[in-house]
């Protein structure tokens, strides 16, 4: 079963708007990472929270981490088109990260 | 070179043929991790290597695939007598070094198995 589930399946704002999307994970984690894919092909490193985090920002982007509740969330501010994408949290061991199946996240103008 | 380069990007194939998918690592990583996209699923992953050697295939679906790695750079993903389930994107990514998280990923190849 995938490691990292993320919620919602789908998302659709407007742009200017945040959005939000959730991970939910079974076991525990030494640290976990979140991923953009574009257009189905290759994925782009957003940011990775290690176990002892709490928060971590990065430009629009804002990730917690909940290892009491085996959770992450990830929140875009301020919307744009160009965050259109797919987005995946990875967690496991180096050289086996398992994804889940990904939030798809359409801005519109 | 500049980023993780996977070829050919398109691969239309017929039932029973192999096929080989070829992935260039970012110069100096040494990590070079194979996974599998189905159309709208998550990542599946197939194989790592560190340098030449694979410690984990368990990922390979079935005997029919395998894949190799030489001069610790390129690696050639091969999917012998290819059948319609094996139609996915392949992905390939690479690290510094195994161990270290941060994965950098190439644009993929487009299997279709006819």
């Amino acid at each position: 079963s995938q490691q990292g589930e993320e919620d919602p399946q789908a998302l659709s704002i407007q742009e200017g708007e945040n959005a939000t999307m959730n991970c939910s994970y079974k076991t525990s984690i030494n640290n976990l990472q979140w991923y953009r894919q574009n257009s189905g092909r290759g994925l782009v490193h957003l940011i990775l929270i290690r176990s002892n985090e709490r928060e971590k920002h990065s430009g629009r982007l804002r990730v917690t981490l909940d290892t009491s509740k085996k959770s992450s969330s990830l929140l875009i501010t301020a919307s744009r088109a160009a965050d259109t994408a797919s987005y995946f949290c990875a967690r496991g061991r180096p050289g086996k990260l398992q994804f889940g199946a990904g939030t798809q996240v359409v801005v519109t103008p | 070179g500049a980023g993780v380069s996977q070829s050919p990007s398109n691969k239309v194939t017929e039932k029973g043929k192999d096929v080989e998918l070829r992935c260039d690592p970012i110069s100096g990583h040494t990590a070079l991790y194979w996974y599998r996209q189905s159309l709208g699923q998550g990542l599946e992953f197939l194989i790592y290597f560190q340098g030449n050697s694979a410690p984990d295939k368990s990922g390979l679906p079935s005997d029919r695939f395998s894949a190799e790695r030489t001069g610790g750079s390129v690696s050639t993903l091969t999917i012998q007598r290819t059948q319609q389930e094996d139609s996915a994107v392949y992905l390939c990514a690479s690290s510094l070094e195994q161990g270290d998280e941060k994965l950098f990923f190439g644009s993929g190849t487009q299997l279709s198995v006819l």
